[in-house]
C-alpha cells in the first residue's frame, strides 16, 4: 500500500511555462511534506518543504501548495528552466519530525523541460 | 546542512557475496538513515541508525540481511549480505539534523550478477 503517490511518471513542459507536479497521500498522520529533486547518479537534494499548519510555502521559483482535506500537495515551478529537468520526489513525515523520523517517498515524476 | 560522502559510488558484485557501504558525514548527527531505491520504485527506508543503540529496521528488512554499524556520530555502514540479483538497487545514506530536512549522500549503485 503506497502511502505517498505521484501518479504522473513523467511530465513535459515548455521552457518558460509553469510546471505543476502533483502528489497525493493517504496517511492522515503525515504532517510535514518535502520535495526533492534528483539528477541521474546523484542523491536527492532538498528543494522545499511545507508543514501541515500552512497551505502554501514559496521559495523563489518554487511554490508548494498543501490541501489537507484532499490530502494533496503540488509543486509549482515558474518559470521552468532547462536545469529543472530531473526526477522530483514527494516525501512525507509523521509526527512533525521533518526528516528526523525517516521519510516516505512517492515514486517520482520525471520532469522534462523542452526548449 | 550536512555534506555526506558515500563509498563506493557503484559496484558490481557476485551473488552470494556481501558488500559494505560506508557513509561519512561532515558534522555530528544523531539520526542516520539508510534507504533503498529499486529500479522504477520509490526510495524505501531500510532502517534508522542511532549512535549507541541498535538500528531500527522497517517492515520487510532484517538485521541478518542488512547489518548496520554506527560507531560514532559521523559514520555508519550498511552491509548487504548474501546478495542476490534482487538486491540490485541504489542505496542511499541520509541524515536529519534535528528539526530539519533530511540530506542525502550521492548513493551507491549496486548491481548483483
Amino acid at each position: 500500500d503506497q502511502q505517498v503517490k505521484q501518479n504522473s511518471p513523467s511530465l513535459s513542459v515548455q521552457e518558460g511555462r509553469i510546471s505543476i507536479l502533483n502528489c497525493d497521500y493517504t496517511n492522515s498522520m503525515f504532517d510535514y511534506f518535502l520535495w526533492y529533486k534528483k539528477y541521474p547518479a546523484e542523491g536527492p537534494t532538498f528543494l522545499i518543504s511545507i508543514s501541515s499548519i500552512k497551505d502554501k510555502n514559496e521559495d523563489g521559483r518554487f511554490t508548494v501548495f498543501l490541501n489537507k482535506s484532499a490530502k494533496h500537495l503540488s509543486l509549482h515551478i515558474v518559470p521552468s528552466q532547462p536545469g529543472d529537468s530531473a526526477v522530483y520526489f514527494c516525501a512525507a513525515s509523521a509526527y512533525s519530525g521533518g526528516g528526523a523520523d525517516g521519510l516516505t517517498f512517492g515514486k517520482g515524476t520525471h520532469l522534462i523541460i523542452q526548449p | 546542512s550536512a555534506v555526506i560522502s558515500q563509498k563506493p559510488s557503484r559496484d558490481i558484485c557476485q551473488r552470494g557475496t556481501s558488500l559494505t557501504i560506508q557513509c561519512q558525514v561532515d558534522s555530528q548527527v544523531t539520526m542516520m538513515f539508510w534507504y533503498r531505491q529499486q529500479p522504477g520504485q520509490s526510495l524505501t527506508l531500510i532502517a534508522t541508525a542511532n549512535q549507541g543503540s541498535e538500528a531500527t529496521y522497517e517492515s520487510g528488512f532484517v538485521i541478518d540481511k542488512f547489518p548496520i554499524s554506527r560507531p560514532n556520530l559521523t559514520f555508519s555502514t550498511l552491509t548487504v549480505s548474501n546478495m542476490s540479483p534482487e538486491d540490485s538497487s541504489i542505496y542511499l545514506c541520509s541524515v536529519a539534523t534535528g528539526w530539519t530536512e533530511a540530506f542525502f549522500g550521492q548513493g551507491t549503485r549496486l548491481t548483483v550478477v
